[in-house]
């Protein structure tokens, strides 16, 4: 059975810093995908990673992918208050038709 | 002109009773899906349906029945309401079902 994990659970970061937020998963994966939530609201899409290698970034936010590793990075580059939210990173095994495994989240929280 | 939308955003019942959550996507996605969010944030898929033939149905009670009258809705019926359904329940959806989910703002159930 697929396990996602992400560490950590929790993060509270000053703004200004640099962090990073792991994913490991525990069989193959045909790609891997990032979402934020909000406190309340739904999953916002973030990074799709189809392959070895592949590197996305988005504002202060930047994914990564090793799939010999099984291993995804989420960086957070001179964060901000706005970027307090959870992170979920979720995986997709090959032949299961879009079935997403979620990770356990990490709730991040940016402090002035 | 929400891409994904759910009703009802709220609901409050009592055990043992029926209840149904809709949801309808205007993206022209063909496949469907429902998620559980629990109380810790765990996100589990349940079902998923593409081009309303059911293609995903996970270890769920058979009290959970998902219906897809086309490739635009997707509802969920729950029979006899136990304490543990509450949660919060996600409606996504893809093309192809392979494409990104995006997701609908979500239905809080609490089951008193």
């Amino acid at each position: 059975e697929l396990k996602v994990e992400q560490n950590p659970l929790f993060l509270s970061m000053q703004e200004g810093k640099n962090y990073t937020i792991y994913c490991n998963y525990s069989t193959t994966s045909d790609r891997l995908y990032w979402y934020r939530q909000d406190p309340g609201k739904s999953l916002e899409s973030l990074f799709v990673l189809l392959s070895n290698g592949a590197v996305k970034q988005e504002g202060r936010l930047m994914a990564s992918l090793d799939t010999k590793a099984r291993l995804s990075t989420l960086h957070i580059t001179a964060a901000v208050h706005d970027l307090s939210a959870t992170y979920f990173c979720a995986v997709v095994p090959p032949g299961t038709a879009s079935k997403l495994t979620f990770g356990t989240g990490t709730r991040l929280q940016v402090t002035l | 002109d929400t891409a994904v939308s759910q009703t009802p955003k709220y609901l409050v019942t009592q055990m043992g009773n029926d209840k149904s959550i809709k949801c309808e996507q205007n993206l022209g996605h063909d496949t469907m899906y429902w998620y559980k969010q629990d109380s810790k944030k765990f996100l589990k898929i349940m079902f998923s349906y593409n081009n309303k033939e059911l293609i995903i149905n996970e270890t769920v009670p058979n009290r959970f029945s998902p219906k897809s009258p086309d490739k635009a809705h997707l509802n969920l019926h729950i029979n006899s309401l136990e304490l543990g359904d509450s949660a919060v329940y996600f409606c996504a959806s893809s093309l192809s079902g392979v494409g990104e989910q995006y997701f609908g703002p979500g239905t809080r159930l609490t089951v008193t």
